[in-house]
Parts: C-alpha cells; sequence; structure tokens
C-alpha cells in the first residue's frame, strides 16, 4: 500500500502570493498523481492530473509537477477563492490512495 | 452540466445500516466507473469502493470488505452503497464520483458530488 505524505498541513499566504505545496509518495507513482481542491460543504474539484495536466476550467496559476515519489502543486498568486484545502491522491496502484491535505489560509 | 447528488445519510446505531444514493445526470452513466470516496472529521480523503460501468465488477478498500456493497441502476442513472455493520469509524461524509480510467486499475476522479453524512453513535 502507498503511503502519501503531504506538506506543510497548513500554508498560511497573503493574497498575490505564490503557494508551493508538496506531496511525497513512499514508492514511485511514476505519473499517475492528481491534484484536488476541495472547500467545507462543498465537492472536491479537480485541478492537476498525470502530475501536470491541467484540468479542464483549472486556471493557469495552478500547475503540477514532479514524477516517481515527489510532487508539487505552486498557485501562482493566491486569489481570494484559492483558499482551500488541497489533496494528492495516487492512481498508480490499489488501493488508491489520497494524502492527508494542506490547507491554504489566508496570512 | 455534470452532476451528482448523494442522498440517504443520516444517524444511525452502531451495528446497524443504511443504504446511500447518488443520482446522475449530464454524462452517459452506464459508460463510466463510479466510486464512493468518504472524509470522517477532521481527516483526509479515503477512497472506499468502485464499480465497473456495467456492474459486472466491484473493489473495496480492505476496511469495508465485507460490509459495504456498492451497485448501480443504468436504467436510473443511480449509484448506490449500502453500509452494514457500521462501526463509529466509519463515520464520514460519503462522496460519489466519477471515475477516468486512464489504464486498468489507474483511476483518478473528474467529478464529485457534495456529499452526504453518516454518523455513526448510539
Amino acid at each position: 500500500e502507498i503511503v502519501m505524505t503531504q506538506s506543510p498541513a497548513t500554508l498560511s499566504v497573503s493574497p498575490g502570493e505564490r503557494a508551493t505545496l508538496s506531496c511525497r509518495t513512499s514508492q514511485s507513482v511514476s505519473s499517475n498523481l492528481a491534484w484536488y481542491q476541495h472547500k467545507p460543504g462543498q465537492a472536491p474539484r479537480l485541478l492537476i492530473y498525470g502530475a501536470s495536466t491541467r484540468a479542464t476550467g483549472a486556471p493557469a496559476r495552478f500547475s503540477g509537477s514532479g514524477s516517481g515519489t515527489e510532487f508539487t502543486l505552486t498557485i501562482s498568486s493566491l486569489q481570494s477563492e484559492d483558499f482551500a484545502l488541497y489533496y494528492c491522491q495516487q492512481f498508480h496502484n490499489w488501493p488508491l490512495a489520497f494524502g492527508g491535505g494542506t490547507k491554504v489560509e489566508i496570512k | 452540466e455534470v452532476q451528482l447528488v448523494e442522498s440517504g445519510g443520516g444517524l444511525v446505531q452502531p451495528g446497524g445500516s443504511l443504504r446511500l444514493s447518488c443520482a446522475a445526470s449530464g454524462f452517459t452513466f452506464s459508460k463510466s466507473w463510479m466510486s464512493w470516496v468518504r472524509q470522517a472529521p477532521g481527516k483526509g480523503l479515503e477512497w472506499v469502493a468502485n464499480i465497473k460501468p456495467d456492474g459486472g465488477e466491484q473493489y473495496y478498500v480492505d476496511s469495508v470488505k465485507g460490509r459495504f456493497t456498492i451497485s448501480r441502476d443504468n436504467a436510473k442513472s443511480s449509484l448506490y452503497l449500502q453500509l452494514n455493520s457500521l462501526r463509529a469509524e466509519d463515520t464520514a461524509v460519503y462522496y460519489c464520483a466519477r471515475d477516468v480510467v486512464v489504464i486498468t486499475a489507474a483511476h483518478y476522479f473528474d467529478y464529485w458530488g457534495q456529499g452526504t453524512l453518516v454518523t455513526v453513535s448510539s
């Protein structure tokens, strides 16, 4: 079973600043990684799949990078609507697994 | 527009049962793998189960095997999750989601519902 570790648990950022979120997997998942945004009371939203491909409708300020065991989600210039929880998910092996999440909050 | 709307959550005693439903619209449901994903209070997301488009194959996380059953009715564009022998640790918001299948066993989720809360408590 692949273990997913996201860091930091909480990231305090000012609007307009850059945010960098990390996801590490316990073994290689190649590029089989997705990122989701989740706001309380709402449906999670797919942002990135294949480690670096933006999903339909995801703003260009969101970008993903990495392969193997180390991955990064970057939000280039934080907007008010970007303050939320972010999860990574590996789809390389069963069971499908999510990271514990990073909360991006207003500084 | 793709819509997934869950229902059926509620308060149930330990050992009890509940049936969750997910009504799908805006896409060809009968051609889509579908999943249930849950989020316990203060915890991250956990994939629970998924089902092949024709309903012929189902897969579960170990912690729910033998207790939960995923099923679907393609004529009604509906997904179900039967929860039996419920435990306190099953308390969570349950989301239905549409799978994107990259290759066999490589699934991520492109659409999600807003979830339904299941609380297991005496």
